[in-house]
Protein backbone atom coordinates (compact mmCIF):
# COMPACT_ATOMS: atom_id res chain seq x y z
CA UNK A 1 0.00 0.00 0.00
CA UNK A 2 1.11 3.48 -0.65
CA UNK A 3 2.66 5.32 2.29
CA UNK A 4 3.65 8.60 2.99
CA UNK A 5 6.04 9.31 5.82
CA UNK A 6 7.44 12.86 7.38
CA UNK A 7 9.35 11.92 9.92
CA UNK A 8 9.35 15.59 11.82
CA UNK A 9 6.52 16.76 13.64
CA UNK A 10 7.65 19.57 14.59
CA UNK A 11 10.51 21.54 13.89
CA UNK A 12 11.40 24.98 15.21
CA UNK A 13 13.98 27.30 13.02
CA UNK A 14 15.54 30.65 13.50
CA UNK A 15 13.78 33.61 11.53
CA UNK A 16 16.27 33.85 7.92
CA UNK A 17 17.36 30.13 8.95
CA UNK A 18 17.79 27.35 6.12
CA UNK A 19 15.11 24.74 5.82
CA UNK A 20 14.47 21.39 4.99
CA UNK A 21 11.32 19.20 5.41
CA UNK A 22 11.84 15.48 4.86
CA UNK A 23 9.21 13.31 2.68
CA UNK A 24 9.62 9.52 2.36
CA UNK A 25 7.22 7.74 0.31
CA UNK A 26 6.40 3.85 -0.27
CA UNK A 27 4.51 3.69 -4.25
CA UNK A 28 4.76 1.25 -6.95
CA UNK A 29 5.71 2.98 -9.70
CA UNK A 30 6.66 6.72 -10.32
CA UNK A 31 4.46 9.04 -8.23
CA UNK A 32 3.17 12.35 -8.42
CA UNK A 33 4.19 14.33 -5.58
CA UNK A 34 3.60 17.26 -3.72
CA UNK A 35 3.75 19.50 -0.99
CA UNK A 36 1.16 21.84 0.45
CA UNK A 37 0.81 24.09 3.61
CA UNK A 38 -1.74 25.01 5.73
CA UNK A 39 -1.93 27.62 7.90
CA UNK A 40 -4.04 27.22 11.29
CA UNK A 41 -7.75 26.61 10.73
CA UNK A 42 -7.42 26.68 7.19
CA UNK A 43 -7.79 24.80 4.12
CA UNK A 44 -4.31 23.21 2.14
CA UNK A 45 -2.70 25.31 -0.46
CA UNK A 46 0.01 23.66 -2.95
CA UNK A 47 3.64 24.64 -2.88
CA UNK A 48 4.74 23.05 -5.78
CA UNK A 49 4.39 19.45 -7.22
CA UNK A 50 6.54 17.06 -9.10
CA UNK A 51 5.61 14.96 -12.10
CA UNK A 52 8.62 14.50 -14.35
CA UNK A 53 11.52 15.83 -16.15
CA UNK A 54 14.12 18.19 -13.44
CA UNK A 55 14.45 16.78 -9.98
CA UNK A 56 14.43 20.34 -8.64
CA UNK A 57 10.90 21.98 -8.28
CA UNK A 58 10.20 25.56 -7.52
CA UNK A 59 7.48 26.62 -5.66
CA UNK A 60 5.39 29.60 -4.51
CA UNK A 61 6.88 31.79 -1.38
CA UNK A 62 10.46 30.72 -2.18
CA UNK A 63 10.09 26.87 -1.57
CA UNK A 64 12.08 24.21 -3.54
CA UNK A 65 12.12 20.58 -3.13
CA UNK A 66 13.78 17.34 -5.15
CA UNK A 67 13.39 14.22 -5.81
CA UNK A 68 15.42 11.81 -4.79
CA UNK A 69 14.12 8.37 -6.63
CA UNK A 70 17.20 6.20 -4.98
CA UNK A 71 16.33 7.30 -1.72
CA UNK A 72 12.30 7.63 -2.31
CA UNK A 73 12.38 11.17 -1.09
CA UNK A 74 10.93 14.22 -1.87
CA UNK A 75 12.30 16.65 0.57
CA UNK A 76 11.31 20.69 0.61
CA UNK A 77 13.85 23.68 1.61
CA UNK A 78 13.83 27.11 1.42
CA UNK A 79 17.20 29.16 1.90
CA UNK A 80 15.96 31.91 4.66
CA UNK A 81 13.03 30.95 6.08
CA UNK A 82 10.59 34.35 7.36
CA UNK A 83 8.21 34.36 10.49
CA UNK A 84 5.22 33.99 7.98
CA UNK A 85 6.55 30.40 6.97
CA UNK A 86 5.29 29.28 10.25
CA UNK A 87 2.03 26.76 9.12
CA UNK A 88 2.03 22.88 8.76
CA UNK A 89 3.55 21.02 5.99
CA UNK A 90 2.00 18.31 4.24
CA UNK A 91 3.56 15.84 1.42
CA UNK A 92 1.18 14.09 -0.91
CA UNK A 93 1.46 11.08 -2.86
CA UNK A 94 -0.34 10.12 -6.28
CA UNK A 95 -0.74 8.25 -8.92
CA UNK A 96 -2.77 8.14 -11.98
CA UNK A 97 -6.56 8.84 -10.77
CA UNK A 98 -6.19 7.61 -7.34
CA UNK A 99 -6.42 9.97 -4.57
CA UNK A 100 -3.38 11.54 -3.21
CA UNK A 101 -2.18 9.62 -0.15
CA UNK A 102 -1.39 12.55 2.60
CA UNK A 103 1.60 12.50 5.67
CA UNK A 104 0.96 13.75 8.52
CA UNK A 105 2.29 16.70 8.39
CA UNK A 106 5.31 19.03 10.28
CA UNK A 107 4.50 22.01 12.31
CA UNK A 108 7.00 24.82 11.99
CA UNK A 109 7.36 27.49 14.15
CA UNK A 110 9.72 30.44 13.08
CA UNK A 111 11.32 32.20 16.15
CA UNK A 112 13.05 35.48 16.34
CA UNK B 1 -13.00 34.47 -9.12
CA UNK B 2 -13.05 30.21 -9.43
CA UNK B 3 -12.71 28.27 -6.13
CA UNK B 4 -14.24 25.43 -4.02
CA UNK B 5 -16.68 26.76 -1.20
CA UNK B 6 -17.40 25.11 2.02
CA UNK B 7 -20.16 26.04 4.63
CA UNK B 8 -20.54 26.49 7.34
CA UNK B 9 -17.15 27.17 8.66
CA UNK B 10 -18.07 26.05 12.42
CA UNK B 11 -21.36 23.62 12.85
CA UNK B 12 -22.02 22.25 16.39
CA UNK B 13 -24.65 19.38 16.63
CA UNK B 14 -25.97 17.56 19.78
CA UNK B 15 -24.54 13.40 19.92
CA UNK B 16 -26.83 11.06 17.91
CA UNK B 17 -27.54 14.10 15.28
CA UNK B 18 -27.07 13.87 11.68
CA UNK B 19 -25.16 16.96 10.34
CA UNK B 20 -24.52 18.19 6.36
CA UNK B 21 -21.86 19.77 5.66
CA UNK B 22 -22.10 21.70 1.86
CA UNK B 23 -18.88 21.40 -0.01
CA UNK B 24 -19.73 23.34 -4.19
CA UNK B 25 -17.03 24.27 -6.33
CA UNK B 26 -16.99 26.66 -9.61
CA UNK B 27 -14.11 24.89 -10.89
CA UNK B 28 -15.28 22.60 -13.02
CA UNK B 29 -13.32 20.11 -11.95
CA UNK B 30 -14.54 16.28 -12.29
CA UNK B 31 -13.24 14.62 -9.10
CA UNK B 32 -14.41 16.21 -5.62
CA UNK B 33 -13.07 14.92 -2.44
CA UNK B 34 -13.78 14.55 1.63
CA UNK B 35 -10.89 14.41 4.37
CA UNK B 36 -11.22 14.51 7.78
CA UNK B 37 -8.32 16.02 9.38
CA UNK B 38 -7.33 15.20 13.43
CA UNK B 39 -4.37 16.62 15.09
CA UNK B 40 -1.34 14.57 14.45
CA UNK B 41 -2.94 12.16 12.16
CA UNK B 42 -2.88 14.03 8.96
CA UNK B 43 -5.67 14.44 6.27
CA UNK B 44 -7.32 11.35 5.73
CA UNK B 45 -9.81 10.52 3.56
CA UNK B 46 -13.65 9.51 3.66
CA UNK B 47 -15.12 9.70 0.02
CA UNK B 48 -14.19 10.79 -3.15
CA UNK B 49 -16.19 11.40 -6.49
CA UNK B 50 -14.66 11.17 -10.24
CA UNK B 51 -17.91 11.80 -11.56
CA UNK B 52 -20.64 12.73 -11.46
CA UNK B 53 -23.76 10.24 -9.64
CA UNK B 54 -20.76 8.21 -8.53
CA UNK B 55 -18.40 7.57 -5.36
CA UNK B 56 -16.25 5.63 -3.42
CA UNK B 57 -15.56 5.07 -0.13
CA UNK B 58 -12.09 6.28 0.75
CA UNK B 59 -10.21 4.74 4.39
CA UNK B 60 -12.72 5.62 7.00
CA UNK B 61 -16.07 5.94 5.40
CA UNK B 62 -18.08 4.20 8.12
CA UNK B 63 -20.36 6.55 10.11
CA UNK B 64 -20.57 8.89 6.86
CA UNK B 65 -22.47 9.05 3.49
CA UNK B 66 -22.37 11.66 0.60
CA UNK B 67 -23.55 12.17 -2.85
CA UNK B 68 -22.98 13.61 -5.84
CA UNK B 69 -25.84 15.17 -7.88
CA UNK B 70 -24.72 17.93 -9.60
CA UNK B 71 -20.78 18.32 -10.31
CA UNK B 72 -20.75 21.18 -8.50
CA UNK B 73 -21.40 19.89 -5.49
CA UNK B 74 -20.48 17.05 -3.14
CA UNK B 75 -22.15 17.19 0.28
CA UNK B 76 -21.17 14.96 3.29
CA UNK B 77 -23.59 13.71 5.62
CA UNK B 78 -22.31 13.02 9.46
CA UNK B 79 -24.27 10.36 10.40
CA UNK B 80 -25.14 9.45 14.20
CA UNK B 81 -22.85 6.15 13.65
CA UNK B 82 -20.08 8.10 13.33
CA UNK B 83 -18.48 7.17 16.56
CA UNK B 84 -16.29 10.34 17.09
CA UNK B 85 -17.52 12.97 14.42
CA UNK B 86 -15.83 16.10 15.69
CA UNK B 87 -12.70 16.54 13.67
CA UNK B 88 -12.56 19.55 10.90
CA UNK B 89 -13.51 18.36 7.44
CA UNK B 90 -11.51 19.64 4.20
CA UNK B 91 -13.12 19.11 0.86
CA UNK B 92 -11.17 19.54 -2.36
CA UNK B 93 -11.66 18.90 -5.97
CA UNK B 94 -9.60 18.34 -9.16
CA UNK B 95 -9.71 18.04 -12.59
CA UNK B 96 -8.74 14.14 -12.32
CA UNK B 97 -5.64 12.57 -12.60
CA UNK B 98 -2.73 13.65 -10.41
CA UNK B 99 -2.74 17.57 -11.03
CA UNK B 100 -3.37 18.52 -7.22
CA UNK B 101 -6.04 19.44 -5.52
CA UNK B 102 -7.87 22.83 -4.66
CA UNK B 103 -9.07 22.62 -1.12
CA UNK B 104 -12.06 24.81 0.41
CA UNK B 105 -11.42 26.53 4.02
CA UNK B 106 -12.32 23.60 5.71
CA UNK B 107 -15.66 22.89 8.16
CA UNK B 108 -15.12 22.46 11.71
CA UNK B 109 -17.28 20.19 13.23
CA UNK B 110 -17.94 19.72 16.92
CA UNK B 111 -20.49 16.88 18.67
CA UNK B 112 -21.47 18.09 21.96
Amino acid sequence: AQSVTQPDIHITVSEGASLELRCNYSYGATPYLFWYVQSPGQGLQLLLKYFSGDTLVQGIKGFEAEFKRSQSSFNLRKPSVHWSDAAEYFCAVGEGNTPLVFGKGTRLSVIA
Amino acid sequence: DGGITQSPKYLFRKEGQNVTLSCEQNLNHDAMYWYRQDPGQGLRLIYYSQIVNDFQKGDIAEGYSVSREKKESFPLTVTSAQKNPTAFYLCASSTGGAVGYTFGSGTRLTVV
